[in-house]
């Protein structure tokens, strides 16, 4: 079955870093990929999401991620954090050969900007 | 517009004794989806429903865990007989259609059984 690896449990920055968060699936195939975020206290939202087309998608907040189909990755970036950046990031995989409805999710990434 | 909603936000239960848990979706999505989320495991789909179709069950944990949607709009989730492993946060989420739809989540049920 369909697998989501995330490979940082938490990830400490001080504003102005740069990020990188590391996100592979298991197999190939048909998939659409999303990460979502989860800031304190606050329910999921969509960050970006990638269907078909250019591989570098753009997100809200200056987010951006890139499809990397040779390496199952989809790895989540952005090149400078602001402290408000303070949240849960899930990355999920839709899997076309599997169930057509759910998303499977990686464990998440906690990300801690210090100001 | 209105998100999804859920209710209780908080449950606490003893053990032995039935929970339900009640999600909203937003007005028009036909796809209604439950997961659950425990402490550091990431999200674990447990259910789907798409409009009129047979629910997805595939992730359902047990027989003990139920649901259903009614009228293709409000869902409710059963937990019988609850343990202590059932606590965690049971998020529902909905969209447009399934396919290239987003997902939009509600806020969660926090269920802790003691």
């Amino acid at each position: 079955a369909q697998s989501v690896s995330q490979h940082n449990h938490h990830v400490i920055l001080s504003e102005a870093a740069s990020l990188e968060l590391g996100c592979n699936y298991s197999y190939g195939g048909t998939v659409n990929l999303f990460w979502y975020v989860q800031y304190p206290g606050q329910h999921l939202q969509l960050l970006l999401k990638y269907f078909s087309g250019d591989p570098l998608v753009k997100g809200i907040k200056g987010f951006e991620a890139e499809f990397i189909k040779s390496k199952f990755s989809f790895n989540l970036r952005k090149p400078s954090v602001q402290w408000s950046d303070t949240a849960e990031y899930f990355c999920a995989v839709k899997d076309y050969g599997g169930s057509q409805g759910n998303l499977i999710f990686g464990k998440g990434t906690k990300l801690s900007v210090k100001p | 517009g209105a998100g999804v909603s859920q209710s209780p936000s908080n449950k606490v239960t003893e053990k032995g004794k039935d929970v339900e848990l009640r999600c909203d979706p937003i007005s028009g999505h036909t796809a209604l989806y439950w997961y659950r989320q425990s402490l550091g495991q990431g999200l674990e789909f447990l259910i789907y429903f798409q409009g009129n179709s047979a629910p997805d069950k595939s992730g359902l944990p047990s027989d003990r865990f139920s649901a259903e949607r009614t009228g293709g709009s409000v869902s409710t989730l059963t937990i019988q007989r609850t343990q202590q492993e059932d606590s965690a946060v049971y998020l529902c989420a909905s969209s447009l259609l399934t396919g290239l739809y987003e997902q939009y989540f509600g806020p969660g049920t926090r269920l802790t059984v003691t």
